[in-house]
């Protein structure tokens, strides 16, 4: 079976200082792995992805994350961490199960707080 | 901002009542899902479907029941609403490329449901 775990429910940092969130994934395959960052009241958006090629992903709003095979890791990080990015972050990876399967399997979610 | 539609976006009801959930995207998406998200915590998918006329049952069991007659069109039904089905329903789409890419879902904006 295929999973996604986000180990820190909650994370806090101050502005200006890099953010890790972290991700560490299970998949019988090669995995397909995905970040979204979701807003109070929105849906999930989009933030980046790791399908093949580069171990380091760059995506919206500066976030960038590291794909380590041997670790099975797929940390968001950024440089410098703004107010704005105070959110709830998951991660998922795609669910090889079956020929031609598309669902993503999502991690429990880690709330980012940035603090002034 | 991707191109996937929700409502209502918020909907009080009481218990026996029918009620519908609507999802529409304009993308053209051939796969679209249905998740349930209690605030702050996790996705659970209760349906998806691959094309028209293709629709299966996620991993958490639900007593809705979708529809997909047109590709932009996936709605949710609720023949009986209880307080057992309060919660926030997110919708997403996603399409798969020629060259066997799988792409990022996309997600509405939700409906938040809450039954009396």
């Amino acid at each position: 079976a295929q999973s996604v775990a986000q180990p820190e429910d909650q994370v806090n940092v101050a502005e200006g200082n890099p953010l890790t969130v972290k991700c560490t994934y299970s998949v019988s395959g090669n995995p397909y792995l995905f970040w979204y960052v979701q807003y109070p009241n929105r849906g999930l958006q989009f933030l980046l992805k790791y399908i093949t090629g580069d171990n380091l992903v760059k995506g919206s709003y500066g976030f960038e994350a590291e794909f380590n095979k041997s670790q099975t890791s797929f940390h968001l990080k950024k440089p410098s961490a703004l107010v704005s990015d105070s959110a709830l972050y998951f991660c998922a990876v795609r669910d090889m199960r079956g020929a031609g399967s598309y669902q993503l399997t999502f991690g429990k979610g880690t709330k980012l707080s940035v603090i002034p | 901002e991707a191109d996937i539609y929700q409502t209502p976006r918020y909907l009080v009801i009481g218990t026996g009542k029918k009620i519908t959930l609507e999802c529409s995207q304009t993308m053209g998406h051939d796969k679209m899902y249905w998740y349930q998200q209690d605030p702050g915590m996790e996705l659970h998918l209760i349906h998806y479907s691959y094309g028209v006329n293709s629709t299966e049952k996620g991993d958490l069991s639900s007593e809705s029941t979708v529809s997909r007659i047109r590709t932009e069109h996936f709605p949710l039904t609720l023949e009986s609403a209880r307080p057992s089905h309060t919660s926030q329903y997110l919708c997403a789409s996603s399409e798969w490329t020629r060259l066997g890419s799988y792409n990022e879902q996309f997600f509405g904006p939700g409906t938040r449901l809450t039954v009396l």
